[in-house]
């Protein structure tokens, strides 16, 4: 059963666009939202979260929505440059540490 | 600061070997410790996690077993791999339980 769902496996965008990466989870228990960032042959690192008593975080070129009603995440970076090219995780948390996340999703910003 | 060690980088090893990870943080105490696992083509699966030495919680069933002998280091074992362990094993820390996690840079683990 996945809890958390990317329901797009890749993304291209040109740069200087938007780019608009989904999540999709289905236990309305999970209080909070996180997404990652991740280069081959890395780990993810912490790109940016929300609390469900919010919609919205924002921080610099990221911004997260959180539509609690339709169990819907997103990701919306703008503008895209070359250097955000990696795979999105989106991860969802009944509490804190345990984590659940979605398959993924490869964004390529081209040049 | 914090950081978080994870070796080996890359591991081949043949079915029904053992298996061993090591993973340590430095720069915190009594972090929250935890080992996922990548399998191709899917997400970040959540293998165990620890709040304290000795205290392990296990998520899935599985041919992997996990210890924390010291506060900061946590082992990935196995005493017969299976080709289903293949994969990309991340070992991740927090601070505390409303933080969020940190990962290592894992290791691709391949068993031929």
């Amino acid at each position: 059963d996945q809890q958390v769902k990317q329901n797009s496996p890749s993304l291209s965008v040109q740069e200087g666009r938007i780019s608009i990466l989904n999540c999709d989870y289905t236990n309305s228990m999970f209080d909070y939202f996180l997404w990652y960032k991740k280069y081959p042959a890395e780990g993810p690192t912490f790109l940016i979260s929300i609390s469900s008593i919010k919609d919205k975080n924002e921080d610099g070129r990221f911004t997260v929505f959180l539509n609690k009603s339709a169990k819907h995440l997103s990701l919306h970076i703008v503008p895209s440059q070359p250097g955000d090219s990696a795979v999105y995780f989106c991860a969802a948390s009944l509490r804190w540490g345990k984590l659940i996340f979605g398959q993924g999703t490869t964004l390529q910003v081209k040049p | 600061s914090q950081t978080i060690h994870q070796w080996p980088a890359t591991l081949v090893q043949p079915v029904g070997s053992p298996l061993s990870l090591e993973c340590t943080v430095e720069g915190t105490s009594n972090p929250n410790l935890y080992w996922y696992r990548q399998a191709a083509g899917r997400g970040l699966q959540l293998l165990f996690y620890s709040v304290g030495i000795g205290q392990i919680s296990s998520e899935v069933p599985q041919n992997l077993s996990a210890s924390r002998p010291q506060d900061r280091q946590f082992i990935l074992s196995s005493k017969k791999l299976l080709l289903s362990d293949s994969g990309f094993y991340l070992c991740a820390w927090s601070p505390q339980q409303d933080q969020p996690l940190h990962f290592g840079n894992g290791t691709r683990l391949t068993v031929t």
